[in-house]
């Protein structure tokens, strides 16, 4: 069992349209992360949010930290094929912050 | 440039070889941090260390052991490697979990 389930699992889209992914759990959070892994890569990372209800936008990707600090989600605006990729969430459980738990993963694919 | 290194990058080995796969950062992190990642499972915490001489398990530590002799490095040790070991292992820093990691490149290790 996931401490983090992320959904959907796959996402299949055309240039330019807008998506989409969750991230949630039943546990609290003391912060998560937004990674992005290109195959055969190590994760990199995006963003860390750390406050509930806390917004972050880096270009065409926003950032959202429930305000109960159990889920968060990525926006994409006008998806670029340059995004294809596996994207995790990732965080430090608020019993232990050094124990770091991924979710598993949206693999999303941009067609031009 | 800020790295995290990992030695080998792929290796294949049979059952009961030990091996030493290695970790160095650049980035005089505290935090450091392995993880392996297999298909419908994601990225799982092996082992964290959150300084020199300090490590802790985290979520599958069976079958490996670590040490943190010096800031900059962070082997991973697998005594007796068993098949169920083959996987695609990545070191990550950083100067907390709070905020996130650098992973390194990853190493893929095969045991037949």
């Amino acid at each position: 069992t996931q401490l983090l389930e992320q959904s959907p699992q796959f996402l299949s889209i055309q240039e330019g349209e807008n998506l989409t992914v969750y991230c949630n759990s039943s546990s609290v959070f003391s912060s998560l992360q937004w990674y992005r892994q290109e195959p055969g890569e190590g994760p990199v990372l995006l963003v860390t949010v750390v406050t509930g209800g806390e917004v972050k936008k880096l270009k065409r990707l926003t950032f959202q930290f429930g305000d109960a600090r159990k889920d968060s989600s990525l926006h994409i605006t006008a998806a670029q094929p340059g995004d294809t990729g596996l994207y995790l969430c990732a965080g430090a459980n608020e019993d232990n912050f050094n124990k770091f738990y991924f979710g598993s993963g949206t693999k999303l694919n941009v067609k031009p | 440039e800020a790295q995290v290194t990992q030695n080998p990058r792929y290796l294949i080995t049979v059952t009961g070889k030990k091996l030493t796969v290695t970790c160095s950062q650049n980035m005089n992190h505290e935090y450091m941090s392995w993880y392996r990642q297999d298909p419908g499972l994601g990225l799982r915490q092996i082992y964290y260390s959150m300084n020199v001489e300090v490590t802790d398990k985290g979520d599958v530590p069976e079958g490996y052991k670590v040490s943190r002799k010096e800031k900059r490095n962070f082997p991973l040790i697998l005594e007796s490697p068993s098949p169920n070991q083959t996987s695609l292992y990545f070191c990550a820093s950083g100067g907390s979990s709070y905020y996130g990691y650098t992973f390194g490149s990853g190493t893929r290790l095969t045991v037949v």
